[in-house]
Formats: C-alpha cells, sequence, structure tokens
C-alpha cells in the first residue's frame, strides 16, 4: 500500500506570495490532518478533515486554510506569506473513526521557505 | 500552547543503555501516543496507550501512563546507534480529532 505523499518536497517563496500543497494520504484513509513544524514552535496542529468536512483546527490566523476533495486528497493554502511562516509542513492521514483513534501516518513533508 | 511538555530536551546514552523520556500534559485526554523522528523526515507511530490503560509494551518500548499526575513515560531499552532520533508524546483531547504534541526530546546514541 502506498504511504502518504506530500507535493511539491520543496518550495521557496517570497514575502506576500501565497502558497498550495498537497497531500494525498493512504488509500482508504478518509481522514487527513496538517501540522506545522518549526524550531521555535514544534509540531502544531492546523486543521483535520474527515470527508471533506473541517472537524478540528488549531490556532492559525485565517491566512492558513484547506479542503478536502471527495477522493480524501487534501490541499492546504497559505496565503499572504510572512518570513514566520518557513517551516515544515506535515500531513498525516488516518481511518479515524468516529469515537476511535487510528494511527496517524505521517507524509515526508512540504519544506517551505519565505524569502 | 502545546499540550504536551517533555523532558529532558536532549538525551545522549551509549549503545545498550536504556533511555527513558517524560511528557506531561495538561487536559483530559482519550490517549496518548509517542512518534519518532529522524532528521526533520516525516514521524513514525511507535505506540499508543488510552487513558484507561496505564501500562503498554512494544518490542523495546514501555510506555507508562498516569492520567492523575498528567503524565507519560517512554523507555527504550538496549538502545541502538539506529534509535537515535527526536521522540515526541501526542495526545487527543477528549473533544477529539486533534491531535497536540510536545516539544519532543532529542536522543542520542552513540556506537
Amino acid at each position: 500500500k502506498a504511504g502518504v505523499t506530500q507535493t511539491p518536497r520543496y518550495l521557496i517563496k517570497t514575502r506576500g506570495q501565497q502558497v498550495t500543497l498537497s497531500c494525498s494520504p493512504i488509500s482508504g484513509h478518509r481522514s487527513v490532518s496538517w501540522y506545522q513544524q518549526t524550531p521555535g514552535q514544534g509540531l502544531q496542529f492546523l486543521f483535520e478533515y474527515f470527508s471533506e468536512t473541517q472537524r478540528n483546527k488549531g490556532n492559525f490566523p485565517g491566512r492558513f486554510s484547506g479542503r478536502q476533495f471527495s477522493n480524501s486528497r487534501s490541499e492546504m493554502n497559505v496565503s499572504t506569506l510572512e518570513l514566520g511562516d518557513s517551516a515544515l509542513y506535515l500531513c498525516a492521514s488516518s481511518l479515524r473513526i468516529i469515537n476511535s483513534y487510528n494511527e496517524q501516518f505521517f507524509g515526508p513533508g512540504t519544506r517551505l521557505t519565505v524569502l | 500552547s502545546q499540550q504536551g511538555e517533555e523532558d529532558p530536551q536532549a538525551l545522549s546514552i551509549q549503545e545498550g543503555e536504556n533511555a527513558t523520556m517524560n511528557c506531561s500534559y495538561k487536559t483530559s485526554i482519550n490517549n496518548l501516543q509517542w512518534y519518532r523522528q529522524n532528521s526533520g523526515r516525516g514521524l513514525v507511530h511507535l505506540i499508543l496507550i488510552r487513558s484507561n490503560e496505564r501500562e503498554k509494551h512494544s518490542g523495546r518500548l514501555r510506555v507508562t501512563l498516569d492520567t492523575s499526575k498528567k503524565s507519560s513515560s517512554l523507555l527504550i531499552t538496549a538502545s541502538r546507534a539506529a534509535d537515535t532520533a527526536s521522540y515526541f508524546c501526542a495526545t487527543e483531547s477528549t473533544g477529539g480529532f486533534k491531535t497536540i504534541f510536545g516539544a519532543g526530546t532529542r536522543l542520542f546514541v552513540k556506537a
């Protein structure tokens, strides 16, 4: 079974631009979560989607948004990029049946650098 | 703010020794998980312990959970150089669908 894939793997943008990152979950997984990892703040939860619905979100400004498609693939978008948005963005997929925990499988991440 | 806090921040041991990492959290949880990350890559799930469990084993890993103290520990026995990585605890709150990670412990195992 193929693992979680994220594209692109590396990205360089300038302040003020916007960026879209993509995540393809493991086949059959309907839950996709996004995380931001920086040396200063560590791993922070962005949002979680299940069957195209956002079920929970972290404490990030509205510049960070996401969506999930009917095939469970997910995208996250960051508008008006700031230097502080430079980070490793990780996506994780899971079966995540309601009221039951399922192991999260992580992708390799997208390393975003904002200049 | 992050749910889980871990200590030590960094740990250096010799191959064959045991490594213990601790994690504390703040609110009620459904479960607590431990993950490993090698050099800024994706995370790998190691073990999960539910809120009604006190101890769990998986190979060389032993996890304990004390919900009264809101703390957990991960013990890696007979460590190997390949265990060198960052280890994170993560909690899923009773509200669900939101996993909060701790700051992590960087483990370095010297051959």
